[in-house]
């Protein structure tokens, strides 16, 4: 399958602070890149989908404007937590997609601590 | 719309035992079908998919999940446990290329224990 690489792998950040989490495809161009959220214990929520050189679609719940999403070329997208709380704190996964591909290919995860 | 049911949080067997982790799903459109595994702070492997075509489906690893359009189902079953299959199981849901694309829906995951 296609790689997709997210990084960092962790990141511990103090309250009150942005992150930024970057998640790459390797070898394919990712028209679309998806945004989930895994909290302990429990499934992958999708927080928004992101389209090459559109604006990000936030699922119902999740505040846009805390979770910033760039998808500015068909290899990167990244996901700003900003003004991170703990309750941030989660497990960030992304993936991949092309709309010619029946799958979309996942990142390694981020683990976000806030302090 | 699209949802998955995961019965059973976790499940206990035995090395050696048949694994069976069972999914359910519904959608309003052909669906496609996806079971993934994940170990601890990793993110998601793929085991094997549906997409069309032959409704029993062999993934990596000794893994093989069978499409029940009539059950609404795609259960994950391998023969033999070993050791290095505990983990987390997740079956997932999408409505395809001419569905909403590759947008899935996961169930609640199953949390595979295998004992000696």
């Amino acid at each position: 399958g296609a790689v997709v690489s997210q990084h960092p792998s962790r990141v511990i950040c103090k309250s009150g602070t942005s992150v930024k989490i970057e998640c790459r495809s390797l070898d394919f161009q990712a028209t679309t890149m998806f945004w989930y959220r895994q909290f302990p214990k429990q499934s992958l929520m999708l927080m928004a989908t992101s389209n090459e050189g559109s604006k990000a679609t936030y699922e119902q719940g999740v505040e846009k404007d805390k979770f910033l999403i760039n998808h500015a070329s068909l290899t990167l997208s990244t996901l700003t937590v900003t003004s991170a709380h703990p309750e941030d704190s989660s497990f960030y996964i992304c993936s991949a997609t092309d709309y010619r591909v029946t799958e979309a290919f996942f990142g390694q995860g981020t683990r976000l601590t806030v302090v | 719309a699209q949802s998955v049911t995961q019965l059973g949080s976790h499940v206990s067997v035995s090395e050696g035992a048949l694994v069976l982790l069972r999914c359910n799903y519904s959608s309003s459109v052909p669906p496609y079908l996806f079971w993934y595994v994940q170990y601890p702070n990793q993110g998601l492997q793929l085991l094997l998919k549906y997409t069309t075509g032959a409704t029993l489906v062999k993934g990596i690893n000794g893994f093989e999940a069978e499409f029940k359009k009539s059950e609404t189902s795609f259960h994950l079953t391998k023969p033999s446990a070993h050791m290095s299959d505990a983990a987390e199981y997740f079956c997932a849901v999408s409505g395809g290329l001419t569905g909403g694309g590759n947008k899935l829906t996961f169930g609640t995951g199953t949390q595979l224990k295998v004992e000696l």
